[in-house]
């Protein structure tokens, strides 16, 4: 059964970093992009960052470029999200989420339950 | 970046009822398209992908269509646990994406 688990949010002030984790498990994780998603509260989903299955390949949204930085272990089967500078505006649950198929695509067949980042004074 | 917009942003509807949301692209995504389903409190599921294909386990009242612009997805026989939000995403630009602000459908 594929699991991703996210853990690592929690409450920050502005400008501060946090380091988000999504660990995997019931696939082969070298196989497959991944990718953060998030959601602030009551709203719709944003795409966050991509990474390919080995690193060669990494993508932004314009809102977090230069601020966030995606990576991956292939063996430790776990994906992160580095994120510094924080905003109120990136206050959100934020989603680790398996690409469906074996090219750097965003088609996305599996998503963890989510962990909730918020920017605060 | 491409937006996609999404109609109705809401709407109620009765079990056993067809329902048909749209989704339309800013420019032309061929058929780059995927369908997700949200329910409260729940991480999306993937329904449909590549505008047509319905992925693994989803049940077979839900289709979708369209290329270009315009797609639809249409569930042909409401179900009580099809209340949830309902968003379009387009990987013509992969890995760069976006997603419809979604559509919330209630069960009357």
């Amino acid at each position: 059964e594929v699991q991703l688990v996210e853990s690592g949010g929690g409450s920050v002030q502005p400008g501060r970093s946090l380091r988000l984790s999504c660990a995997a498990s019931g696939f082969t994780f070298d196989d497959y992009a991944m990718h953060w998603v998030r959601q602030a509260p009551g709203k719709g989903l944003e795409w966050v960052s991509g990474i390919s299955r080995n690193s060669d390949r990494i993508g932004y949204a314009d809102s977090v470029e230069g601020r966030f930085t995606i990576s991956r272990d292939n063996a430790k089967n776990s994906l992160y999200l580095q994120m510094n500078s924080l905003r109120t505006e990136d206050t959100a649950f934020y989603y680790c989420a398996k690409a469906l198929g074996f090219t750097f695509g965003v088609d996305l067949d599996y998503w963890g339950q989510g962990t909730l980042v918020t920017v605060s004074s | 970046d491409i937006q996609l917009t999404q109609s109705p942003s809401s709407l109620s509807a009765s079990v056993g009822d067809r329902v048909t949301i749209t989704c339309r692209a800013s420019q032309t995504i061929s058929s780059y398209l995927n369908w997700y389903q949200q329910q409260p409190g729940k991480a999306p599921k993937l329904l449909i992908y590549t505008a047509s294909n319905l992925e693994t386990g989803v049940p077979l009242r839900f289709t979708g269509s369209g290329s270009g612009t315009e797609f639809t997805l249409t569930i042909s026989s409401l179900q009580p646990e099809d209340s949830a939000s309902y968003y379009c995403q387009q990987s013509y630009t992969t890995p760069r994406c976006t997603f419809g602000q979604g559509t919330k459908l209630e069960i009357k």
